[in-house]
């Protein structure tokens, strides 16, 4: 079983749908949840981190982590074409250094 | 402010050879991650770099190794170079070793025939 686990997708979505993408984990030493996204043949690029659970809001982007379920989601309200990208969880625990473990990533497709 | 880089941006090599990839992290930051994507995967970690030493690597064998420079950039060796390391390698920086964010860089794509 791998530590973290997320369904590859392809997601396709219409423009201005809510969008909500999940992960589970099974370390519970894993105490800091990050989004990143990343668009094809490019590098991973930062979109929320987070620390505690519960939710946590930047513009069209909500990140909600559970730590008792050990599960962690992003929602994207008011999809967009340029949304159109992978979507990679990833978390890491206290003391690990910068060693980030990733999902596989979320293919997501928003259609016009 | 200049973001990570990573040059080549591809490269193409033959099954036993070596490679070098470098990497100039970003402004202000002083440790240095790198992690191999292979197609379909998230990222698996290969190693850090803080102060010029390693401090913490994955599940990687030593043919994988590393530098840190004083301004630093950085280096990602590969020797003896196997078709199942063709993938994408990532460079990341951040501005300390403990719980810091990360920011990557667009990436080496290697490919080993």
């Amino acid at each position: 079983q791998k530590e973290v686990e997320q369904d590859p997708g392809p997601l396709s979505v219409p423009e201005g749908a809510i969008v909500s993408l999940n992960c589970t984990y099974s370390n519970s030493a894993f105490q800091y949840f990050m989004w990143y996204r990343q668009y094809s043949r490019k590098g991973p690029e930062l979109l929320m981190y987070t620390y505690s659970s519960g939710n946590k809001e930047d513009g069209r982007f909500t990140a909600q982590v559970d730590k008792s379920s050990k599960y962690i989601s992003l929602f994207i309200r008011d999809s967009q074409p340029s949304d159109s990208a992978t979507y990679l969880c990833a978390m890491k625990w206290t003391g690990g250094g910068n060693k980030l473990t990733f999902g596989t990533g979320t293919q997501l497709k928003v259609e016009l | 402010e200049t973001g990570v880089t990573q040059s080549p941006t591809h490269l193409i090599k033959t099954r036993g050879q070596q490679v070098t990839l470098r990497c100039s992290s970003q402004s202000g930051h002083n440790t240095v991650s790198w992690y191999q994507q292979a197609l379909g995967q998230g990222p698996q970690f290969i190693f850090q770099y803080y102060r010029e030493e390693e401090n913490g690597r994955g599940n990687f064998p030593p043919r994988f190794s590393g530098l840190q420079f004083p301004n630093y950039s950085s280096e990602l060796n590969v020797n003896a170079l196997e078709l199942d390391d063709s993938a994408l390698y990532l460079c990341a920086s951040s501005s300390g070793q403990l719980n810091e964010k990360l920011f990557f860089g667009s990436g080496t794509q290697l490919s080993v025939l």
